[in-house]
Order: structure tokens, then C-alpha cells, then sequence
């Protein structure tokens, strides 16, 4: 499979542990977003990576979360101190940025966060 | 990015065409319109995009009106599998950041 890729798929935690997700983009996809999506609602936009530089960070995106993209491939979404509202499917997408479809987000199938 | 707006639901028979409206009254001239689908449990798939001409791909068909204030998705044969809540987003063509989702239409295919 060489779509976007996502570890784990579910996460259950105890309030106040810390989760991280990691991300696999589709190869050569230079750019990389995480989104979250609460029941109900569509995706909501979180971060967004340009290789490995970070280039825009919704208010959304609490100090507690951070995301990293190392060696611009995988990237890390890291939230401490887990909060019951954090309890969301965290999705990440990647496009190519060139070419025609240069804009085109493929997401990965996500991770499912639940605080207890 | 503009706005839009899209009904909470609809339904389709399996084999009918479905058509899925979505209303951007607001979209101005570089801004094109994506369509994304999300099938329950999965991250939303791309379908089409499309300035201002139809464009057609192995999925859908894109109809965008002549003032381009609203567009049409269309699923020629709708199948079970298309059960999907669908997302309608503009965006300019400048736009390499996030997609603003809405809460889509939620298309139920019945046998």
C-alpha cells in the first residue's frame, strides 16, 4: 500500500498520560497536514509541513501539542497531558505540492483517540 | 476562501444517479472547487476539482453553473459503496495550506 499511513489506528489513554501519533506520507509528498475531527463534524485543520519545516500551526493546536517532521518524511503529533476533550479521530494528509494536482491532500485512515 | 453551504442529507437509490449541490455564492475568480468524500470510519478521499468548466473523471462528474456560484456533483450510478458524507470546499489556486471542511451532505445509498 503506498497511501498515506497512520500508527496506531486506536489509542485509549488515562487523563494526563501523554500519546503520540506518527504519520507516513505518501513518498515524495513534500508537504504534510494533520487535522482533527470530533464526531459530527468535518475535519478540523491542526498543522501543516512544508518538507520539515513547520509552516502554519492553527490556534486550534494548544500548547500542549506539538508535531514534528524530522528529516521531511514521517511526522510525529505529539499531546501531553491528555485532556477528555482531546478524544478525536486525528487524521494527516499529504500532497505533492507540484504539478497539476500539486494541491490534491491524500489522508491516511487515521488514529482514534480515546481519554478516559 | 469562500464559503459554503451544502444539505445535511440526502438519499439515492442504488443505481440512480446521485446529485449532490453545493452552494458558493462568494467564490471568487482564482478559486476552484474540490470534492471529498469520507466513508464512515475512513480519512476523506478526493473525488474531482474544478475552476469553471465540467470536468469528469472515473468517480463523478463536476457541473459548475455559468456564474459559477454553485456546483453539482454527480454519481452516475450510485452504488451502496458511495454511502459517504461528501464535502464541497473552495480554495484559490495560491492555497498550499489547509482545506476548511463544513459538515458536508451526508448521502445515504438504499437497495
Amino acid at each position: 500500500d503506498t497511501g498515506v499511513s497512520q500508527d496506531p489506528r486506536h489509542k485509549i489513554t488515562k487523563r494526563g498520560q501523554n500519546v503520540t501519533f506518527r504519520c507516513d506520507p505518501i513518498s515524495e509528498h513534500n508537504r504534510l497536514y494533520w487535522y482533527r475531527q470530533t464526531l459530527g463534524q468535518g475535519p478540523e485543520f491542526l498543522t501543516y509541513f512544508q518538507n520539515e519545516a513547520q509552516l502554519e500551526k492553527s490556534r486550534l493546536l494548544s500548547d500542549r501539542f506539538s508535531a514534528e517532521r524530522p528529516k521531511g518524511s514521517f511526522s510525529t503529533l505529539e499531546i501531553q497531558r491528555t485532556e477528555q476533550g482531546d478524544s478525536a479521530m486525528y487524521l494527516c494528509a499529504s500532497s505533492t505540492g507540484q504539478g497539476e494536482f500539486k494541491n490534491i491532500q491524500y489522508f491516511g485512515a487515521g488514529t482514534r483517540l480515546s481519554v478516559l | 476562501d469562500a464559503k459554503t453551504t451544502q444539505p445535511p442529507s440526502m438519499d439515492c437509490a442504488e443505481g440512480r444517479a446521485a446529485n449532490l449541490p453545493c452552494n458558493h455564492s462568494t467564490i471568487s475568480g482564482n478559486e476552484y472547487v474540490y470534492w471529498y468524500r469520507q466513508i464512515h470510519s475512513q480519512g476523506p478521499q478526493y473525488i474531482i476539482h474544478g475552476l469553471k468548466n465540467n470536468e469528469t473523471n472515473e468517480m463523478a462528474s463536476l457541473i459548475i453553473t455559468e456564474d459559477r456560484k454553485s456546483s453539482t456533483l454527480i454519481l452516475p450510478h450510485a452504488t451502496l459503496r458511495d454511502t459517504a458524507v461528501y464535502y464541497c470546499i473552495v480554495r484559490g489556486t495560491y492555497n498550499t495550506d489547509k482545506l476548511i471542511f463544513g459538515t458536508g451532505t451526508r448521502l445515504q445509498v438504499f437497495p
